[in-house]
Formats: C-alpha cells, structure tokens, sequence
C-alpha cells in the first residue's frame, strides 16, 4: 500500500489565521515531504524530514512550520500567510521498503486559498 | 548542478493513437532514479512509470514505456492507445542526493490533450 492522504482537501484562511495541514500514511516510511506548487508549475520543494527528522529546510519562511509527530503523520503549521501562499500543498512519501525507497508517493493535495 | 528539461509545453493526439513525451536531463551521477509523474485536473501527482540508471532495459508499464537513453541523457515517455483518461500534466522528474537526502528535480511539465 502506498497511499498517503492528505486532510484538509481546501482550505480558505485570513492572513491572521493559524491552521494546520495534515499528511498521513502508513508504509512506514524513510522520508516525507512537502511540496508547494503553483499552478502550470512543477511542484517546490520545502521541507523533508528523514526518519522523522528535518533534514532540509528549502529558506522557508517562518509562516510555515513543519512537524512530525511520529512515522505516520506530517503537519504543516501555517500563520500569518500572505495571498501569494495561495497554492496547492503536496505532501510526498518515500516507503521504507527497500524496492520502493527510491520513489516518491504524493497525496492528492491541499487546495489553500489566503483572503 | 541536476537539471531537467522538457522541451513541450503543450502535446495533443487522437484517442487510440500513440504519442511521445521529450524529457531529458543533466547530471554527473552515475546511479539514479528517474520518473514520470501524471497530474490529471484533479492535481493528485500519480507515478506512472520508473526508471533505474543501471538498468539497460526500458521500464513498461502496460501502455505506458520509456526510452531510457543514458548516454544521451534523455528519458521520453511513450503512451499507447491513447485514452481519454490520459488527458492530464506529465513531470518528469529526476531522482538525486543533495545535502544529504533525495530530492526530485522536475521539468516543467508537458501538457497532453486527448481528442476524441
């Protein structure tokens, strides 16, 4: 199983709301990532963590803080968003299964707006 | 630095027929991954073929396959019998390890249009 799903499916915020973003799946997994993607556009990268762990911060503003509470689930923390934050966020996961380690898994995505 | 390149911004073909995504890319690894990644309208990223650089032989995927071209450093995506649901955005992406960790490099994308 290489599902990962992704909850809330939209959201619409004010620049000075907090909301949270949620990623989860259950591989068990060496990697997860979250991705920022305009639209026409290839996907950004912003974070990854391995094995829970931050390993990479892509200069991402302080608005957006990542978390992962355990092996399945990734948070995204967002406050103070500004209008062009508005995008679709992907979070990706790279299984533990030495076949499938190489490859990415994408859950279908949230659709944020900022007002 | 890896980089990738498709040089279609747009493609359209006939349903039932055949058609070929240009992808090619830059690197000085020698083992990587490489991958076409579909984003129909829904925008879920779905895998739908890969590739490993020390494999010779092209990657299939029922009608989807590639040609993987090493020394050309190009990766194209072959779709047979075309289908309606095949209308979508296709990323080709290549796998490589900067600062540590895996990271996708993607193109810009090719759109497909499927006419019925």
């Amino acid at each position: 199983d290489t599902e990962v799903t992704q909850t809330p499916k939209h959201l619409v915020m004010g620049m000075t709301n907090k909301k949270s973003l949620k990623c989860e799946q259950h591989m068990g997994h060496r990697a997860m990532y979250w991705y920022k993607q305009k639209a026409k556009k290839p996907p950004e990268l912003m974070f990854v963590y391995s094995y829970e762990k931050l390993s990479i911060n892509e200069s991402v503003p302080s608005r957006f803080s990542p978390e992962c509470p355990n092996s399945s689930l990734l948070n995204l923390h967002l406050h103070a968003l500004q209008p062009e934050d508005s995008a679709l966020y992907l979070c990706a996961s790279r299984p533990r299964l030495a076949e499938r380690s190489d490859t990415q898994y994408f859950g279908p995505g949230t659709r944020l707006t900022v007002l | 630095a890896q980089t990738v390149t498709q040089s279609q911004p747009e493609m359209s073909v006939q349903e039932a027929e055949t058609v070929t995504l240009s992808c090619t890319y830059d690197t000085s690894e020698s083992d990587y991954y490489l991958f076409w990644y579909k984003q129909p309208p829904s925008r879920q990223m779905i895998l739908v073929i890969r590739q490993e650089a020390y494999k010779q032989q092209n990657a299939t995927e029922n009608r989807f396959s590639v040609n993987f071209q090493k020394a050309a450093k190009s990766f194209s995506l072959k779709i047979s019998d075309s289908q309606l649901g095949d209308a979508a955005m296709y990323f080709c992406a290549y796998r490589g390890i900067i600062q540590g960790a895996q990271k996708l490099v993607f193109g810009q994308g090719t759109r497909l249009t499927i006419n019925p």
